[in-house]
Order: C-alpha cells, then structure tokens, then sequence
C-alpha cells in the first residue's frame, strides 16, 4: 500500500532542547495528521494540516508545537522547547480526502526526552 | 461528544479458534469506522472500513467487521485465528468537518494467538 517515511525512527534529546521530526507523506495526498503514542497506549490526535495551515488541533498540541510543509517537502512536527512528558513515539499520517478517505501512517518516531 | 471505545484491554485465543474484538462508538451523526493493526514495534496499518450500505464489511488478511447501529458497535472478527495475528488492534471514529478531519481512536486490544 502507500508509503508514508518518518526520519528519524529514534531520537534522544535533552529537555529544553528543540526537535524537528520528518514526514514524507504519500505523494498525492493533501491532508496531513500527526499523532502521539505513549508506551504503546493509545493513539492521540494532535494536528491535521492542509493547505498551509494547521486545521485542527488537540490539547495535546501545545504552544511549543509547531508544524508546517514548507514547498511541498517534508511535513515537520517542531517541539521547542521539549519536556520530559513529549517522550512518546510521534506517527505521521497523510490522506487524500476529507471524506472517510484511509489515513495511512507512518513507522513513526520515537522521541525520548531526557 | 465522539469518542471509541474497546473495552477488552486484552484478548488471548488459541489458534484456530474464533476471534471477536469489541468495538462501540458514541457519535451524533452516521458513523464512519475503522480498524487498523499494530504489529509490534510498527506502525499502524489499515484492516477495513465502513462507511455505509452493507453492514459487514470485509478487509484485508481475511478480518471482516459488522456494524450494528442498533447498539453502536463495530466488532472484528476472523475465524480461523492464526498466531500471525497477534498484535494490537485499533477501532477508530472518523470525525469530518468542511474544514477538517480526524481519527479517533479507541484505547486498542491486544491479542494474542497461542498455538
């Protein structure tokens, strides 16, 4: 099935320190979703993104979350500054419709603060 | 308020029995549902969706779902199950706006197959 790539699979990072996780999302899909995972709980929404700009967000996305798809490349999830609570594995997902189209995820990242 | 809900933390069978994972959502509009699988240490990956006509739906590696409106459930189902089925599967909501859209998921099932 479609592809979704996340880089990196694992990053250990000091709190405080910022953080950019990459996704190359399928190539015609317009919709973009990042989710957290704690200890393989469950999944949480944070984001969907289209267009440019961010449609949809959690309370889980707080102020120090950022994302954006500059010219089409990847979509980034930006974390700065990081918490110790931001330790989770982050999957990306991307879809071509708003209309019950299948989102397809990513291997996602595993981000641990520390 | 939307929101899933998998009320079997855990499920263990022994292969070639029956397997059966609840699902039940709570939504206000007509629901479209999800399942996906999660193999250890991957992602997630799409099983089989309903969005509306018949309410059995079939999906990939021989799983189907029945969705019942009568008491909002969507459970998955195979038979025979096979000790490659063992993961953890997800039931999810799909929320959709003009503007936005969104899965929600329940808290997942873990399943595993014994010889």
């Amino acid at each position: 099935g479609p592809k979704v790539l996340q880089i990196p699979s694992h990053q250990i990072i000091d709190m405080g320190q910022m953080v950019t996780l990459n996704c190359d999302p399928v190539s015609n899909h317009l919709y973009f979703y990042w989710y957290k995972q704690i200890l393989g709980q469950q999944m949480e929404f944070l984001v969907n993104f289209y267009n440019g700009k961010v449609m949809e967000k959690s309370k889980l996305f707080k102020d120090q979350f950022s994302v954006e798809r500059p010219d089409g490349s990847y979509f980034t999830l930006k974390i700065q500054p990081t918490a110790l609570e931001d330790s989770a594995v982050y999957f990306c997902a991307s879809s071509s419709g708003l209309s019950a189209e299948t989102l397809y995820f990513g291997s996602g990242t595993r981000l641990t603060v520390l | 308020a939307q929101s899933v809900d998998q009320p079997d933390a855990h499920v263990t069978l022994s292969e070639g029995a029956s397997l059966e994972l609840r699902c039940s959502y709570s939504y206000s509009a007509a629901p479209y549902l999800f399942w996906y699988v999660q193999y250890p240490g991957q992602s997630l990956q799409f099983l089989l969706k309903y969005i509306t006509g018949d309410t059995v739906v079939k999906g990939t590696k021989g799983f189907e779902a029945e969705f019942r409106k009568s008491n909002s459930s969507f459970n998955l189902k195979k038979s025979p199950a096979h000790w490659s089925d063992s993961a953890k599967y997800f039931c999810a909501l799909f929320i959709a706006s003009s503007s936005f859209s969104k899965l929600v998921f329940g808290q997942g099932t873990s399943l595993s197959v014994v010889p």
